[in-house]
């Protein structure tokens, strides 16, 4: 069956310019994540769904992060006015409850 | 706040040799944890997921250990190939319901 997928795989914006990613869980899904990943580091947690609404939102970095899930499946993360400090490779994961979490292949975000 | 630390951080072993991986948490309190692997420029791929219930999980050539009690786990590779090359890591899951990962063991079998 279908994995997660993520759109765009590659982003470069300019600084200052707003980008949206999108996240297309594994069908059925309740549970959605988005985490980041920079270069030789393990990925750090950013927004946790559960359904529709955020369970956990403590690893946004700043009020420029904002992500949304509004129909429990597909999700969209948010930046505002990017930083260079931004460019990172954003993972989307998802899992049916309290199980394994599947991962989609990334959006590589590069801020110029 | 729960911290996840992997050691080594790089691994370099002949092929047909074990691996051992390491992974450390600091709160025991944990829902699961799991294994990944990582391959350049690719993004995760679940290998085993051990239920905090569990002593340990298997799979072909792979086994992972869990002692929940002393915050450790330990990834089993036996009889490398040059195709185990990767970044392989570990990340444990609470009651909080996040996912908190360490920094990867990068690890290359040479032929």
């Amino acid at each position: 069956g279908a994995g997660v997928s993520q759109t765009p795989s590659n982003k470069v914006t300019e600084k200052g310019k707003y980008v949206e990613l999108r996240c297309d869980p594994i069908s059925g899904h309740t549970a959605l994540y988005w985490y980041r990943q920079s270069l030789g580091q393990g990925p750090e947690f950013l927004i946790y769904f559960q359904g529709t609404g955020a369970a956990d939102d403590s690893g946004l970095p700043n009020d420029r992060f904002f992500a949304v899930r509004p129909e429990g499946s597909v999700s969209t993360l948010k930046i505002q006015r990017t930083e260079r400090g931004d460019s990172a490779v954003y993972l989307c994961a998802s899992s049916a409850g309290q199980t394994e979490l599947y991962f989609g292949p990334g959006t590589r975000l590069t801020v110029t | 706040k729960q911290e996840v630390t992997q050691i080594p951080a790089a691994l370099s072993v002949p092929e047909g040799e074990n691996l051992v991986l390491n992974c450390s948490f600091t709160d025991s309190a944990i829902y699961n944890l799991q294994w990944f692997r990582q391959d350049p420029g690719k993004g995760l791929t679940s290998l085993l997921l051990i239920q905090s219930s569990q002593r340990e999980q298997t799979s072909g050539r792979l086994n992972a250990s869990l002692d929940k009690s002393s915050g450790r786990s330990t990834l089993y590779i036996a009889a490398s190939q040059p195709g185990d090359s990767a970044t392989y890591l570990c990340a444990v899951k609470g009651s909080w319901g996040k996912l908190q990962f360490g920094a990867g063991t990068q690890v290359v079998v040479t032929p």
